[in-house]
């Protein structure tokens, strides 16, 4: 396997413009994470999905950000507007059965909003 | 929610000798403390993980102890090499029906050759 994928890698866009992240998870994991990593707040988990249900949004900081996963092996994290504090850098992670086992990581998504 | 500290936020040591991070939480029903390693532009990848059945587990140069009653945990290395350069992240966790990790704020490890 692969590991998890991220695309793009990175993204520089302006801000007010709408940006998609992609993420696919490895084959058979379960859960699905986001998470956004800045230097002042570090690594934080937005939200996480559970066999394609998001469970648990609480960490998503705005109604600008948005998540889904149509399928086991696709989930989308969209920002729009964007806005020049959203600039970090975005992880996805997947895992097998859940919190108690490792996640692993994608290379992540350094985006940009100037 | 859970609230994880990590101390200290940068550690610098000489080549060969021990490193050791600790983080505190603040849920007693987490029993999942995963640690993971950050290098420079990479990915985090966990290096090692404890469960709150048991008080230390080691794999080679690097340990982890967990104190449930003081609610702390801590990563140790010895023998440091260059290599070893990174940020270092704890995290802690529910296993059960609530499935969320939460991070510590990270420890950036320099290791002076």
């Amino acid at each position: 396997d692969a590991g998890v994928i991220q695309s793009p890698r990175h993204e520089v866009t302006e801000m007010g413009q709408e940006v998609t992240l992609r993420c696919k998870p490895i084959s058979g994991h379960d859960y699905l994470f986001w998470y956004r990593q800045t230097m002042m707040r570090g690594l934080e988990l937005l939200i996480y999905f559970n066999n394609n249900v998001p469970i648990d949004d609480s960490g998503m900081p705005e109604d600008r950000f948005s998540a889904k996963m149509p399928n086991a092996s696709f989930s989308t994290l969209k920002i729009q507007p964007s806005e020049p504090r959203d600039s970090a850098v975005y992880f996805c992670a997947s895992s097998f059965r859940g919190s108690d086992t490792e996640a692993f990581f994608g290379q992540g998504t350094r985006l940009t909003v100037v | 929610g859970e609230n994880v500290e990590q101390h200290p936020s940068t550690l610098s040591v000489q080549e060969g000798d021990s490193a050791v991070i600790k983080c505190t939480y603040s849920d007693s029903a987490s029993n999942y403390f995963p640690w993971y390693k950050q290098e420079l532009g990479k990915r985090p990848q966990l290096i090692i993980d404890i469960r709150s059945n048991v008080g230390e587990k080691k794999d080679q140069r690097i340990a982890v102890t967990l104190n449930k009653t003081a609610k702390h945990f801590s990563l140790h290395i010895t023998e440091t090499q260059p290599e070893d350069s990174a940020v270092y992240f704890c995290a802690a966790s529910i296993s059960g029906g609530y499935q969320k990790v939460t991070f510590g704020t990270g420890t950036k490890l320099q290791v002076i050759p």
